[in-house]
Formats: C-alpha cells, structure tokens, sequence
C-alpha cells in the first residue's frame, strides 16, 4: 500500500522563478492539503483539495495555487518565487468520508530553496 | 482562529527519564487532537489521535496523551525514553468536518544514552 509520495525532493531555484510540486495521494485517499514549514516552525497549511476543487484556503497569497487531478493527485505552484518561500513543502492525504474522525497522512516533503 | 501551543521548544533528557510535553490550544468548539512525531530525516507520523470517548489515548511506541476539556491541553507523556525517540514532536488540531489541521511549533527531543 503506498503511502503519500513527493517529488521532487529537493530542489533549487531562483527569486521571481516558478515553481510545481507535486503529491500522489495515499492509496484510497481522496483528499489533499498541503502545507508549508519553515525552519524551526510547525506546518502551516496553505490550501485543501477534493473533487478537484480548493475547498479551503489558509493565509497564502494568491502566488500559491494548486490543482487536483481525477486521480487525485495533485500538484502546488508558487510563482515569483521569494527568498522567505524556502521550505518545507508537506502534502498531506486524507478520506473525506471520515471527515468526522479522519487522520492525514504525510509525505516527505520537498525542499524548495530560493537562492 | 484556531491556535497551538507547544510549551517546550527543546528539551534533553536522559535515557529511562520520563517525558511529558505540553500543548494546550484554543478553540471553543469540538475538536480532534492529534500528536505527530518526525523523526530526522522522515516524514510526520501519526503518534495517536483523540476524536472522542476515553480522555486518555494510547498511542505507537509507548506514548500517550490525556485530554482535559477543561485545560485545554492535551500533553504527551512516555513514562521511559530511549534513544531512539530523539526526534520532533508536534500537537495538532482540527475541527470536526477535517478542513485543516493547525499545528503548534514543535518540541525538539533529543535523548542521550
């Protein structure tokens, strides 16, 4: 069964690029959030998925943006990158039908530093 | 809004020393009460999670969690660490209906042999 996937791991790009991270939901799931943390803090959430729609949205600027695809997978795009957008981008999948008693479960993570 | 917070930004204890960390969070409504774990170099994992029933949730690896409504709080306990549970440790919550999870800060753990 696999868990929520990342890619890339790792990577590297300059202020004012664009940026697509992507996430393959854990098997069954159909709900993806993402989230940011930065050094030292906890996560913060930026935005929510389901039915290929945002569904909820935390205090990111509209540079932040995202799709869901009908595999569920999704992807985050930041543009006009800036140097505090370095961090730790989570995703995050979960059942919407245990909305009431539902856990997410987190992938690796990827490593955008803005240089 | 929802908020979290984390008492303990760092602690270092011994192995075999008991542990118990902190969290408290403020939101008047129903809530689920989560504690992850990240381990260097991994991803969040689930430690154990409080949705409703019994305030005192058991949880992987020896760990458990007592919510008290009236506190706020929701702290983790583990009456004997071991080396092996060096790691970051972060309280979360949700309101029911899982729209987001709010986290706290994080506590670093570092235990020593």
């Amino acid at each position: 069964d696999a868990g929520v996937t990342q890619s890339p791991t790792h990577l590297i790009k300059t202020r004012g690029q664009q940026v697509t991270l992507r996430c393959s939901p854990k098997s069954g799931h159909d709900t993806v959030s993402w989230y940011q943390q930065a050094l030292g803090q906890g996560p913060q959430f930026i935005f929510q998925y389901y039915e290929e729609e945002e569904r909820q949205r935390g205090n990111f600027p509209d540079r932040f943006s995202g799709h869901q695809f009908p595999n569920y997978s999704s992807e985050l795009n930041v543009n006009a990158l800036l140097l505090g957008d370095s961090a730790l981008y989570l995703c995050a999948s979960s059942l919407r039908l245990q909305a009431l008693n539902t856990e997410a479960f987190f992938g690796q993570g990827t490593r955008l530093t803005v240089v | 809004a929802q908020s979290v917070s984390q008492h303990n930004h760092h602690v270092i204890l011994s192995e075999a020393a008991s542990l118990e960390l902190g969290c408290n969070y403020s939101y008047g409504g129903t809530v689920n009460l989560f504690w992850y774990v990240q381990y260097p170099g991994q991803h969040l994992q689930l430690l154990l999670k409080y949705f409703s029933g019994d305030p005192l949730v058991k949880g992987i690896k020896g760990f458990e969690a007592e919510f008290i409504k009236s506190k706020f709080s929701f702290n983790l306990r583990k009456p004997s660490v071991q080396w092996s549970d060096t790691a970051e440790y972060f309280c979360a919550v949700t309101t029911r209906g899982f729209q987001k999870l709010v986290f706290g800060t994080g506590t670093r753990l570092l235990v020593s042999p």
